[in-house]
Parts: structure tokens; C-alpha cells; sequence
């Protein structure tokens, strides 16, 4: 079962670093691009960008270009979302998923189960 | 970037009704090449992420059941659910993956009148 099970949720205070993981399962993790989504609380799905482990080639969003990182360890299966300085507006459930198949032009499945992100002072 | 905006925002239906969630495009998503609109729909449940339902547009993923089917082509889809359950109950959004500048719809929220 190809699977991706997430971080647990996190509590920072603003201009903390802060770096989530996704461990993917049952399938070649290398071959298969990886996607986060934001969803802010009582909003909508926002993609964020997308990696591909074998070669680490990344696309980002322009609205989440430079805010975040996204990268991933092929040797251990996980994909990561990093943030160096967090801001109160970055709290919000993130999602990774799965392209389906191995073109970029695919659709999102599975999803991890979702990592809440609260950043307070 | 591709806009997708679904209507309608929230959606009242009966059970054993139908529901129809609508989702228009800024742009074609249909590439001529090989016929095929690169549309997704989704379900998310409260506290669940997201389950994928339909691809292509009109293809339902396996386990999705037959009362869940997508229809249309090139800038205006439609999800419908032919016959209400109360297991329905959930945000649906449709996702184009035509550019990889992926975007979604805002959302519809379906409810039980």
C-alpha cells in the first residue's frame, strides 16, 4: 500500500526555524514527485510546490517562492518543508502528496494524514 | 496561473437528492494532444485530508462510488452525486493539472438540508 505518513504537529513561536517531514511507503520514492498544499484554518487547498527525490528538482508556487524550502532525502524515503524564520501567518495544516504516476502532469494521490503548524507568541 | 472557481460556495441538499458542484476554468485545461481534460475532484472530510474522487475529469478513482461521477470538458466541469448520503457531507474541490503551476478551486461546501 503505497502510503505517506507525516510529522507530528508542531508548536513555534514567530521567527523560530522549523522543518516538517514525509516519509513515503510502498512505492519507489525516487521516481514519484512530491507535493506540499497549505490549508490555512477554514480555507482552502493552496499548492506550495513540488520535488522530485532522484534528482531533488523542485518547483515552487510564486506565492510560496522564497518563504519556504522543500527538499528530500531519497536515501531515507522523506521529503521535507523547511522554514527558516516562521510568522503567525504560517499556521495551517500542510499537507504532502503523492503525484499519482511519474509525469508532472498528474494528479495528487495518496495524501499524508497532514501536519499542524501553530506559530504564536 | 489557472483560476478555478467553483459555485457554489455551500450547497443545501436533501438526502437521496442530487447535488451538483460546478467548477469553470480561467483557461482551457483540455490538451488537444491526447483528449483529455486535466481536471481532478476531491472530497475533504472534517479533521480527514483530502480523498481523490475523480481524474480526467470523468474517470472515478477506484472505490469511489457510482453515485459520484465528473462531466464536461475544456473550462466548465461538474461534479454530481446523483443520490445524497449523509456520508456526503464534506468540502469538494476540483484541482487542474494542466500547468504545473497546480491551483484548486476555493471549495463547496455540502450540507444536508
Amino acid at each position: 500500500e503505497v502510503q505517506l505518513v507525516q510529522s507530528g504537529a508542531e508548536v513555534k513561536k514567530p521567527g523560530e526555524s522549523l522543518k516538517i517531514s514525509c516519509k513515503g511507503s510502498g512505492y519507489t520514492f525516487n521516481t514519484y514527485w512530491i507535493g506540499w498544499v497549505r490549508q490555512m484554518p477554514g480555507k482552502g487547498l493552496e499548492w506550495m510546490g513540488i520535488i522530485y527525490p532522484g534528482d531533488s528538482a523542485t518547483r515552487y508556487s510564486p506565492s510560496f517562492q522564497g518563504q519556504v524550502t522543500i527538499s528530500a532525502d531519497k536515501s531515507n524515503s522523506t521529503a521535507y518543508l523547511q522554514w527558516s524564520s516562521l510568522k503567525a501567518s504560517d499556521t495551517a495544516i500542510y499537507y504532502c502528496a503523492k503525484l499519482k504516476y511519474s509525469s508532472v502532469r498528474n494528479w495528487f494521490d495518496p495524501w499524508g494524514q497532514g501536519t499542524l503548524v501553530t506559530v504564536s507568541s | 496561473d489557472i483560476v478555478l472557481t467553483q459555485s457554489p460556495d455551500s450547497l443545501p441538499v436533501s438526502l437521496g437528492e442530487r447535488a451538483t458542484i460546478n467548477c469553470k476554468s480561467s483557461q482551457s485545461v483540455l490538451d488537444s494532444s491526447n483528449n483529455k481534460n486535466f481536471l481532478a475532484w476531491y472530497q475533504q472530510k472534517p479533521g480527514q485530508p483530502p480523498k481523490l474522487l475523480i481524474y480526467w475529469a470523468s474517470t472515478r478513482e477506484f472505490g469511489v462510488p457510482d453515485r459520484f461521477s465528473g462531466s464536461g470538458s475544456g473550462t466548465d466541469f461538474t461534479l454530481t452525486i446523483s443520490s445524497l448520503q449523509a456520508e456526503d457531507v464534506a468540502v469538494y474541490y476540483c484541482q487542474q493539472y494542466y500547468s504545473t503551476w497546480y491551483t484548486f478551486g476555493q471549495g463547496t461546501k455540502l450540507e444536508i438540508k
